[in-house]
C-alpha cells in the first residue's frame, strides 16, 4: 500500500527542546518537501530535497534542520532556535515535474 | 517567483457549479498551474493540473486563457463534502520555484 506517512500525529514539547518529525514515503519519489501551516493560513515551504544527500532551504528555514540519508525518509528537526514552533507540519513528495503527495501532517505544540 | 491571488472565501449551494479564479500575472514559461483541496487537519490533495487551454478530469475542470495570467477552477454540482480550502499553486513542482496561493475557503450550504 503506497503512500507517505508522518508520525506522530500530535506532538507536545517543552520550550527549549529540539524535536524531530518523521516523514517516510514508499512511492519511489525523488523529491520531498516540508511545509508549515499556521491556523487559517496557507502553506509555507521550510526545506525541500530533490535527491538523496541534498536539500535546499525554503522560505522559512531558520530554526529548522533536515537530512536526506535515504530516498524514503526526510526527517525535520525543529530546534530551540525556532521562535514560534507551534504549528501544523506537512510533508510531501513528488516525482519529477508532477503533483505533490502530502502526508497526514503532524501537529506540534510547544509550551 | 510567481505570486498568486485568490478570493479569500466563497459561498455556494449544493448542486451549483463553482468557479474559483486565481491570478498569477508573473507566471513563467516553465510554470504549471496546479490546484489542491485541503480539509481541516489534513494534508492537501491534488485536484488538477494544467499548462494552457482546458483540462478536465473526473472531479474538476481547469480553464487557462492564452496569456496564462489567470486560471479558473470549475467544480460542477458541488456537494456539502466539497467544503474545503482550495489552493492555487504556480510553478515547477520539482524545485523551489513555486508558491502556494493564500487559498480560497469554499463553503457549500444545503
Amino acid at each position: 500500500d503506497g503512500g507517505i506517512t508522518q508520525s506522530p500525529k500530535y506532538l507536545f514539547r517543552k520550550e527549549g527542546q529540539n524535536v524531530t518529525l518523521s516523514c517516510e514515503q514508499n512511492l519511489n519519489h525523488d523529491a520531498m518537501y516540508w511545509y508549515r501551516q499556521d491556523p487559517g493560513q496557507g502553506l509555507r515551504l521550510i526545506y525541500y530535497s530533490q535527491i538523496v544527500n541534498d536539500f535546499q532551504k525554503g522560505d522559512i528555514a531558520e530554526g529548522y534542520s533536515v537530512s536526506r540519508e535515504k530516498k524514503e525518509s526526510f526527517p525535520l528537526t525543529v530546534t530551540s532556535a525556532q521562535k514560534n514552533p507551534t504549528a501544523f507540519y506537512l510533508c510531501a513528495s513528488s516525482p519529477h515535474n508532477d503533483e505533490q503527495y502530502f502526508g497526514p501532517g503532524t501537529r506540534l505544540t510547544v509550551t | 517567483l510567481a505570486k498568486t491571488t485568490q478570493p479569500i472565501s466563497m459561498d455556494s449551494y449544493e448542486g451549483q457549479e463553482v468557479n474559483i479564479t486565481c491570478s498569477h500575472n508573473n507566471i513563467a514559461t516553465n510554470d504549471y498551474i496546479t490546484w489542491y483541496q485541503q480539509f481541516p487537519s489534513q494534508g492537501p490533495r491534488f485536484i488538477i493540473q494544467g499548462y494552457k487551454t482546458k483540462v478536465t478530469n473526473e472531479v474538476a475542470s481547469l480553464f487557462i486563457p492564452a496569456d496564462r495570467k489567470s486560471s479558473t477552477l470549475s467544480l460542477p454540482r458541488v456537494s456539502l463534502s466539497d467544503t474545503a480550502v482550495y489552493y492555487c499553486l504556480v510553478g515547477e513542482t520539482y524545485g523551489q520555484n513555486f508558491v502556494f496561493g493564500p487559498g480560497t475557503r469554499l463553503s457549500v450550504l444545503p
